[in-house]
């Protein structure tokens, strides 16, 4: 089981071009979360999908920021264009959570990040 | 708010010294609280829960919901335990996990 898989590692772009990370989650995992990590900061939640559907993406900032999550599985997370401050580690991660009865806390399984550095 | 702080952000210790590594939280109900490490080269990964009450390589960690804390403890220090951690809070719900600053942990040999 390879995990979590997201790619490209690392990308250097200029600002203003547009950017897209990939992320292929755990197999059987139906929620996928996005997070942006800072440089010295913890993640933060960009977006939560549960299957196809985004049900948290208050924190992405939807003027440069977009995410699919097409046939539930594989999510992609577009930045357009991009932003000095964008530069960041973007991490993905996902688990298998299920709402309403009793809820227990299914841990949720990182990718190794994308490093993104905005020049 | 719901929030989760980490004042120390560098922490370093001698092989075989006790370590704690200091974790207050803000929320306004019963959150779960969790430490998360990340070892150098790896992956972000899960260490233990509040909820479990278990000792992860010899790591614990105790809930305090009168001083807002869930420091995660060791007797005794290894050089494997370097690595940058994170404590991390959730919910009821479990649908967002808010994560601290870190500490990054250096046990000196």
């Amino acid at each position: 089981e390879a995990g979590v898989v997201q790619s490209p590692r690392y990308k250097i772009i200029e600002k203003k071009q547009p950017v897209a990370f990939w992320c292929n989650p755990i197999s059987g995992h139906n929620t996928l979360y996005w997070y942006r990590q800072n440089l010295g900061q913890g993640p933060e939640l960009l977006i939560r999908y549960e299957n196809e559907e985004a049900v948290d993406d208050s924190q992405l900032p939807k003027d440069r920021f977009s995410a699919e999550r097409l046939k539930g599985v594989d999510s992609t997370l577009k930045i357009q264009p991009a932003e000095l401050g964008d530069s960041a580690v973007y991490l993905c991660a996902s688990s298998f959570w299920t709402s309403g009865g009793t809820l227990t806390y299914n841990e949720q399984f990182f990718g190794p990040g994308t490093r993104l550095t905005v020049l | 708010a719901q929030r989760v702080t980490q004042p120390e952000k560098l922490l370093s210790v001698f092989k075989g010294a006790p370590v704690e590594l200091k974790c207050n939280y803000s929320y306004s109900g019963s959150p779960e609280l969790f430490w998360y490490v990340q070892y150098s080269r790896q992956r972000l990964q899960l260490l233990l829960r509040h909820i479990s009450r278990e000792s992860i390589k010899g790591f614990t960690a105790d809930l305090n919901k009168g001083e807002t804390s869930f420091h995660l403890k060791k007797p005794f220090a290894q050089e494997e335990d370097s690595a940058m951690y994170y404590c991390a809070l959730s919910g009821a719900s479990y649908d967002k996990v808010i994560f601290g600053p870190g500490t990054s942990l250096s046990v000196i040999p």
